[in-house]
């Protein structure tokens, strides 16, 4: 069945440096999504994505925070300078469509540590 | 706004007990979709189902059901004779017509005692 892959598993970085968490959507969707979980919290989204462009973004998202797809299989979260606050379990999704309806699969994270 | 609201922070069970997951949304949109996933210890977030805001017939899928009641806003899953595998944070969330973003829950903690 496909999944949606999520590389590292686990990010260790010092306040300030860029960090760059990687993800493989499901090879046919089209949609695009990265949601973070601070430890204990809810599941919050950030960004969508669509042939090549944000289509929504939380408040979450400001201008620390950039999303690419640099090829035809990757789907990339930046962090520019991270901080402390940045410490969270970030989880990449995929749709087929970016209707409401449409069942969004989620890879299975990657916990990133800001020291 | 979207808002969906798990009260249950932590339940834990015993093996063989049925245990409700309760889920109360808000939302202005006439229509709008509900889902429940599983997270496991691993931490991966699994999906289990779907539902749109105009089929409220109750759903059921082996040991898991679902009860949706649109007069109550609520959207809770039942698990009937648990196991220690079903333990988990598990997760209610909304999508609504206004946007793709889904809008998750707070997530109640399951723990099935052996």
């Amino acid at each position: 069945e496909p999944e949606v892959t999520q590389t590292p598993s686990h990010q260790v970085t010092q306040m300030g440096q860029e960090v760059i968490l990687r993800c493989v959507p499901i090879s046919n969707h089209l949609y695009f999504y990265w949601y973070r979980q601070i430890l204990g919290q809810k599941v919050e989204f950030l960004v969508s994505f669509y042939n090549n462009e944000i289509s929504e973004k939380s408040e979450i998202f400001d201008d620390q925070f950039s999303v690419e797809r640099p090829d035809g299989s990757n789907f990339t979260l930046k962090i520019r300078s991270t901080k402390l606050e940045d410490s969270a379990m970030y989880f990449c999704a995929s749709s087929d469509s970016g209707l409401a309806a449409d069942t969004q699969y989620f890879g299975p994270g990657t916990r990133l540590t800001v020291l | 706004a979207q808002k969906v609201t798990q009260a249950q922070t932590e339940i834990s069970v015993v093996e063989k007990e049925d245990v409700t997951l309760d889920c109360v949304y808000e939302t202005r949109d006439t229509t709008y979709y509900l889902f429940w996933y599983k997270q496991p210890p691993s931490g991966e977030l699994v999906f289990l189902i779907r539902r749109n805001s105009f089929d409220e017939q109750n759903e059921i899928s082996g040991r898991y059901s679902w009860n949706f009641q649109k007069s109550t806003s609520s959207f809770n899953f039942t698990i009937t004779a648990s196991q220690v595998v079903d333990s988990a944070v598990y997760f209610c969330a909304l999508s609504g017509s206004s946007g793709n973003q889904f809008y998750f829950g707070t997530g109640t903690s399951l723990t099935v005692i052996p």
